[in-house]
């Protein structure tokens, strides 16, 4: 299995523009979820999804991010309107259960809006 | 607020010596614990995880110590070699009872093992 895909690995836009990462789990992981990496907080998860459902949305910061998954392999983030607060580096995990086991992590989307 | 903290941003070790990376929790409805390595333009990977269930988990060169009472765990690696040089992640995950289902994460500690 190639694991985790993100794309793109970095995106750089200007402020106001929107913005769409991109993810493919792992096949068979039937959770996903979507954290953001920033120096003051560390590792953050925004929202996760077990069997392409929400489950918990409360990390997501604003009402200009929003994440969907229409099937099983794949999901996005979208951020519009897009802020210089807003870059960081965004990080897509899958696993096989929500609780106990790990999580597979991909390489992560480093954004930068300017 | 931080419910997971790893107050040592960054830590130096010589190689072959022990390295001592910590954590601390503030839930108590925490009961499982994982630490996550990450190079550099990569994705954090999985190294080590402990139930609430046990004080100690050992793995080859790595092994996580709990402290329920404390509420503070520490990784340790011995010998410490230069390969190791990442930043560890300290996550921890509610009991499956309490409703919720998602890793906290810390803040990261950069360890630097010099040759």
């Amino acid at each position: 299995d190639a694991g985790v895909i993100q794309s793109p690995r970095h995106e750089v836009t200007e402020m106001g523009q929107e913005v769409t990462l991109r993810c493919k789990p792992i096949s068979g992981h039937n959770s996903l979820f979507w954290y953001r990496q920033t120096m003051m907080r560390g590792l953050e998860l925004l929202i996760y999804f077990n069997n392409n459902v929400p489950i918990d949305d409360s990390g997501m910061p604003e009402d200009r991010f929003s994440a969907k998954m229409p099937n099983a392999s794949f999901s996005t983030l979208k951020i519009q309107p897009s802020e210089p607060r807003d870059s960081a580096v965004y990080f897509c995990a899958s696993s096989l259960a929500l609780t106990g086991g790990d999580y597979t992590f991909g390489s992560g989307t480093r954004l930068t809006v300017v | 607020d931080q419910q997971v903290k790893q107050n040592s941003p960054s830590l130096s070790v010589q190689e072959g010596r022990i390295s001592i990376l910590n954590c601390d929790y503030t839930n108590s409805m925490f009961d499982y614990f994982l630490w996550y390595k990450k190079y550099p333009a990569e994705g954090p990977t999985f190294l080590i995880s402990i139930s609430s269930i046990k004080d100690k988990n050992e793995d080859g060169r790595f092994t996580v110590f709990l402290n329920k009472s404390a509420k503070h765990l520490s990784l340790h690696i011995v010998p410490s070699q230069p390969g190791d040089s990442a930043v560890y992640f300290c996550a921890a995950n509610p009991r499956a009872d309490s409703g919720t289902y998602k890793y906290i994460f810390g803040t990261g500690t950069r360890l630097k093992v010099l040759a």
